[in-house]
């Protein structure tokens, strides 16, 4: 059974900062992985999708990589904001999770001022 | 614009009275599924339907039964809602199956059920 992992659970950075959130999971037969964002009392909202036979993928200040062998995954923020406060889910799709997502149970990133 | 609508997005009620979360989707998705959201317990799968009258369990169904007559509506019904089904629901939808190309899931913005 497929199990995602995400860490830190909670991370708290000064505007301005670099910052990297984390995801593992365990059965690396994926078909692809995506990022989400979730804000307070709103639903997820798709950041980055990147397929099985891809590195990574870019968005603005975002870039998500992969490593399916290893299976893990990053999604790097550049020059945080406080708008980009929120819950960041990561999840997978395939393998023994056909037919839904696999989510991960998210980082909480305050940037603070 | 392109949105996943679910209602009512709260409900409190007492167990045993039957109830009904709708979705619908406007974007002509094959694929749609029911979350429910728990602290501690992430995101979990209750059902999914990959087309009209097409539906499969998920990793939570117990409670819970679905229905797909058309392509755009998704609901979920509690025939006998527990406490135990108190949660943050959310109902989504891709053009197809998640994992086949390169379609995101849209989500709706959750519907916060309290069953006393």
């Amino acid at each position: 059974k497929q199990e995602v992992t995400q860490i830190p659970a909670a991370l708290s950075v000064p505007e301005g900062e670099n910052l990297v959130l984390n995801c593992s999971f365990t059965d690396s037969a994926i078909y692809n992985l995506q990022w989400f964002r979730q804000d307070p009392g709103k639903g997820l909202t798709s950041l980055l999708l990147i397929q099985s036979s891809q590195r990574e993928q870019t968005s603005g200040r975002l870039n998500a990589s992969l490593d399916k062998s290893s299976g893990r995954s990053t999604l790097y923020i550049a020059a945080s904001q406080p708008g980009d406060s929120a819950t960041y889910l990561c999840a997978v799709a395939g393998g023994t999770s056909y037919g839904k997502l696999t989510f991960g149970q998210g980082t909480i990133l305050t940037v603070h001022p | 614009e392109a949105q996943v609508t679910q209602n009512p997005r709260y409900l409190i009620t007492v167990t045993g009275k039957k109830l009904t979360v709708t979705c619908s989707q406007n974007m002509n998705h094959e694929y749609m599924s029911w979350y429910r959201q728990d602290p501690g317990l992430g995101l979990r799968q209750i059902y999914y339907s990959m087309n009209v009258e097409v539906t499969d369990k998920g990793d939570v169904p117990e409670g819970y039964k679905v229905s797909r007559k058309e392509k755009r509506n998704f609901p979920l019904i509690l025939e006998s809602p527990s406490p135990n089904q108190t949660s943050l629901y959310f109902c989504a939808s891709s053009l197809v199956v998640p994992g086949i190309g390169n379609q995101p899931q849209h989500f709706g913005d959750g519907t916060r059920l309290s069953i006393l």
